[in-house]
């Protein structure tokens, strides 16, 4: 998984409650993202980030916000989880130069919200 | 309008068939292509990787940009069950502020 983790892997919360996910990063890559992925809707983009303290807001953000402190961490936090914020998350990572924009991403964390 | 499209299938092929993927795509500007590979419960996979448009080929996989279309593909040959997966493509443009767009992904399976 090119060097990303993500923390947790699993994670069963209940309604109204804070949450907050890790995304860790060893290849010193500048871009990082939060997906989260629901079947019918594919991959859809919540935050991403351009560098350390700085972020934007993707197509679904809505309910979620992150925080960027160091280049390698990059956090996703629910500030009072809902059941439609039921889902797979993924973090991802890219590095942008001339003719190369890929992206790699986490292994995921399963989110589940009763 | 989706800025991508993709069939979900499922689409069902014998071992040692050759699959064809597709995207469809309605921006102009983008100019990375990509397709990744994603196993049950697993993050995705890049697999190919095209700037541009033309032709990639990685041994049995052949991805296929056709931007005069808004068209891109990817190949499969003498596909095997470990291809069983979903593929999603994706696209980007340095235009779109880094943000990547992604196909809903179709998934495949190989029947040995």
């Amino acid at each position: 998984d090119a060097g990303i983790t993500q923390s947790p892997r699993h994670k069963v919360t209940e309604t109204g409650t804070p949450v907050t996910l890790r995304c860790h990063q060893t290849e010193n890559h500048r871009y990082m993202y939060w997906y989260r992925q629901d079947p019918g809707h594919g991959l859809r983009l919540i935050h991403y980030s351009y560098g350390v303290k700085d972020t934007d807001k993707g197509e679904v953000s809505d309910g979620y916000s992150v925080s960027r402190s160091k280049t390698e961490d990059f956090l996703l936090t629910l500030e009072s989880a809902t059941s439609s914020q039921t889902s797979v998350y993924f973090c991802a990572i890219s590095e942008s130069h001339r003719d190369t924009y890929e992206q790699y991403f986490g292994p995921g964390t399963r989110l589940t919200v009763t | 309008q989706k800025e991508v499209e993709q069939d979900p299938g499922p689409l069902s092929v014998p071992e040692g068939a050759i699959v064809s993927l597709n995207c469809t795509y309605s921006n102009s500007a983008f100019q990375y292509f990509m397709w990744y590979r994603q196993y049950s419960r697993k993050g995705p996979e890049l697999l190919m990787y095209t700037y541009s448009s033309g032709n990639k080929e990685d041994g049995r996989f052949t991805a296929q940009v056709d931007k005069s279309s808004k068209y891109i593909s990817l190949f499969i040959r003498d596909s095997q069950p470990s291809d069983s997966a979903t593929y999603l493509c994706a696209m980007s443009s340095p235009n779109t502020g880094n943000q990547f767009y992604f196909g809903t992904g179709t998934s495949l399976t190989v029947i040995p």
